[in-house]
C-alpha cells in the first residue's frame, strides 16, 4: 500500500518568515495530494490540494509543488502568521478523489512573533 | 464551503457501555464518509468506509463488531463503539464526501471519547 512520509515533525519559524513542509509518498499511482491544517482539538481543514497533473499551485500565501518523478510534494506558507500556528498534514491518494487518503504523520508549526 | 457537523465533540463514559457519535453533513449530500481515529500527536488512521445504504468496508485490524457504522442517509452516519475500554479512549473524527468530481473531503470537528 502507499506509504507518505512528512518532514519535519514539528517547525519553529518567525512571524514573517517562509516555512516549507515536504512529504514523499511510494506509490507512483498516487495522483491526488490535499495539505490539512488542524487545529487543537479540531478536525483536520483542507487548506489546498494538487492533482498530478499540475506541477505547482498557489492560494494566496500557500502553495504546493509536486514533482512526480521524485515522488515528493511540499507545503510552502509565506509571510506567516501567529495563526498559521497548527498541525498540518499531507495525505495522498491513487483515486484522483479524497477517498482512500494515506495521511502523513504531520508536522507541528509554530509561529513565534 | 461544505460543513461536516459531529456530535458530541466530547463524551466521557464508564467501561461497558457504548457510545454512539453521529456525522452529518449539512449543505451537501455524502455519498461516501469516512471515520478516522486519531491518537494523541499522531496522525489520522483510517478505521472504516461507509457508503450510504450499504455495509461498511472496514480497514485492517478494526474490529467491525466493535465500531459499529451505520449511514442511514445522504446526511448521517452513526460509528458506535459497543463495550467500550480505556483502550478505546481516543479522538474520532468523521469525514465525508460528495458524489461529485473532485469534490475534497470534508472533515468534523472531532469527538474526543474517554472511557473510564
Amino acid at each position: 500500500g502507499e506509504n507518505v512520509e512528512q518532514h519535519p515533525s514539528t517547525l519553529s519559524v518567525q512571524e514573517g518568515d517562509s516555512a516549507v513542509i515536504k512529504c514523499t509518498y511510494s506509490d507512483s499511482a498516487s495522483n491526488y495530494f490535499p495539505w490539512y491544517k488542524q487545529e487543537l482539538g479540531k478536525g483536520p481543514q483542507l487548506i489546498i490540494d494538487i492533482r498530478s497533473n499540475v506541477g505547482e499551485k498557489k492560494d494566496q500565501r500557500i502553495a504546493v509543488t509536486l514533482n512526480k518523478t521524485a515522488k515528493h510534494f511540499s507545503l510552502h506558507i509565506t509571510e506567516t502568521q501567529p495563526e498559521d500556528s497548527a498541525v498540518y498534514f499531507c495525505a495522498a491518494s491513487q483515486t484522483g478523489t479524497a477517498s482512500k487518503l494515506t495521511f502523513g504523520t504531520g508536522t507541528r508549526l509554530q509561529v513565534t512573533l | 464551503g461544505a460543513v461536516v457537523s459531529q456530535h458530541p465533540s466530547r463524551v466521557i463514559c464508564k467501561s461497558g457501555t457504548s457510545v454512539k457519535i453521529e456525522c452529518r453533513s449539512l449543505d451537501f449530500q455524502a455519498t461516501t464518509m469516512f471515520w478516522y481515529r486519531q491518537f494523541p500527536k499522531q496522525s489520522l488512521m483510517l478505521m472504516a468506509t461507509s457508503n450510504e445504504g450499504s455495509k461498511a468496508t472496514y480497514e485492517q485490524g478494526v474490529e467491525k463488531d466493535k465500531f459499529l457504522i451505520n449511514h442511514a442517509s445522504l446526511t448521517l452516519s452513526t460509528l458506535t463503539v459497543t463495550s467500550a475500554h480505556p483502550e478505546d479512549s481516543s479522538f474520532y473524527i468523521c469525514s465525508a464526501v460528495s458524489g461529485r468530481d473532485n469534490s475534497p473531503l470534508h472533515f468534523g470537528n472531532g469527538t474526543r471519547l474517554t472511557v473510564t
